[in-house]
């Protein structure tokens, strides 16, 4: 069966500080990969997609990066963290190609700037 | 601009009575809505999805409803029990450069009076 791990679990960290978070995936291969921030009060939002090695689509613009330098791995970074960079950050995958389907989302990263 | 929008950030229901989680969209484009569950601190779950080609979908106590005239779907539990407390996300898929995109609606938080 396929599983999605996520970690640090939480991070305080000072704003100006970097950041990197990593997220892997067993159990699959040449999965889509995505990364969502959920601020506090609102919904998922869709950061960045891959859907390959080097990959990377970005949503919004801001100072957080990705990155997917393995399949099954992604990685979300920032050279300085600001305040507004607060917020739940979750993980998720999907079957690659071009039918339907669920997205399986990480256990989540509970970042907090200081 | 917010495609996907929850209007009703909470819901209280009665355990066992019919809960009903409503959901509009602009994007006509959309053919493929999903809705999720999320409790504090972990990772939204699948529920339950459904493609624009029907107007129903019913899984277990779980029904999903889509009137696309009125771009709006809600799901509806019967009958609510206290474990279904969490936030429900809707979410509507988008075609995307090699994959497809996942827009969330805000959440409605649900809960279930025992």
């Amino acid at each position: 069966s396929q599983t999605i791990h996520q970690w640090p679990a939480t991070l305080v960290q000072p704003v100006g500080s970097p950041l990197s978070l990593e997220c892997t995936v067993e159990g699959t291969s040449n999965p889509n990969l995505y990364w969502y921030r959920q601020a506090a009060g609102r919904g998922l939002q869709l950061l960045f997609y891959s859907v390959g090695i080097g990959q990377i689509s970005s949503e919004v613009p801001q100072n957080l990066s990705a990155s997917r330098p393995q399949d099954r791995q992604f990685i979300l970074s920032s050279k300085k963290l600001l305040l507004s960079d607060s917020g739940f950050y979750l993980c998720a995958w999907n079957r690659g190609g071009r039918s339907y389907n669920e997205q399986f989302f990480g256990p989540g990263t509970r970042l907090t700037v200081l | 601009d917010q495609q996907v929008k929850q209007n009703s950030p909470s819901l209280s229901v009665q355990e066992g009575r019919i809960s009903i989680l409503n959901c509009d969209y602009t994007n006509s484009m959309f053919d493929y809505f999903l809705w999720y569950k999320k409790y504090p601190a972990e990772g939204p779950t699948f529920l339950i999805s459904i493609s624009s080609i029907k107007d129903k979908n019913e899984d277990g106590r779980f029904t999903v409803f889509l009137n696309k005239s009125a771009k709006h779907l809600s799901l509806h539990i019967v009958p609510s029990q206290p474990g279904d407390s969490a936030v429900y996300f809707c979410a509507a898929i988008e075609e995307a450069s090699g994959t497809y995109k996942y827009i969330f609606g805000t959440g409605t938080r649900l809960k279930v009076l025992a």
